[in-house]
């Protein structure tokens, strides 16, 4: 069974300030992990995935994640917050193998104060 | 452009309505999903279909059904059998194996009235 744990459904920060976004996962094989955004009344659009390549994954607009085993985490980070930054935010784990079950997290609201 | 179509935006269903919503991709993706959105929840998955004229049931399904007739479509009809239609309903595909990660429509808001 897999299952994925985002720690905190609210983040709020200043703009200019780090960015951290938990993730923890459970998978029994060796997973995929991807982080999504999604603007209000929008789709979600991919900003990164690590599927056992290089550990610290950069994606798009500036995140980057990395991959902890031992930790089994997946937390997205990013130097310094812009106000377009604000939205939600999935993290998503995958096992490889007939239908490859994806499972979402609850998602993780980030609010980006002036 | 590549992407994911979804129509109508916004969507609004009297009791005992059955509608349709419209998934339509030009990526050349095999496998094709319906997820739905509720606040607080996630993304819950109601249907997928990996080829043409075959799909499977997600965590959901119930009062919901689907077809897929061509590669590009994948229409998802809520029936007067799902009790609490309201939500987000998003619209997803990915080429095979998935873990390339999924492209999504911009979504469809249903409401029931």
């Amino acid at each position: 069974a897999q299952s994925v744990t985002q720690l905190d459904s609210h983040v709020s920060v200043s703009e200019g300030t780090p960015v951290l976004l938990r993730c923890n996962y459970s998978s029994s094989y060796s997973p995929s992990l991807f982080w999504y955004v999604q603007h209000p009344n929008k789709g979600l659009q991919l900003l990164l995935k690590y599927t056992s390549a290089a550990t610290l994954v950069k994606g798009i607009n500036g995140f980057e994640a990395e991959f902890k085993k031992s930790e089994t985490s997946f937390h997205l980070t990013k130097p310094s917050a812009h106000m377009s930054d604000a939205a939600e935010y999935f993290c998503v784990v995958s096992e490889a193998g007939g239908y490859q079950k994806v499972t979402f997290g609850i998602g993780t609201k980030l609010q980006v104060i002036p | 452009d590549g992407g994911i179509t979804q129509s109508p935006k916004y969507l609004f269903r009297k009791e005992g309505q059955n509608v349709t919503l419209s998934c339509e991709q030009n990526l050349n993706h095999d496998a094709m999903y319906w997820y739905r959105q509720d606040p607080g929840q996630g993304l819950r998955l109601i249907y997928y279909s990996q080829i043409v004229n075959d799909f499977q049931k997600g965590d959901i399904a119930e009062g919901y059904s689907v077809s897929r007739e061509k590669k590009e479509s994948f229409p998802l009809t809520v029936t007067s059998a799902q009790k609490n239609p309201t939500a987000f309903y998003l619209c997803a595909s990915t080429p095979l194996p998935t873990n390339y990660g999924y492209t999504f429509g911009s979504g469809t808001r249903l409401t029931v009235v």
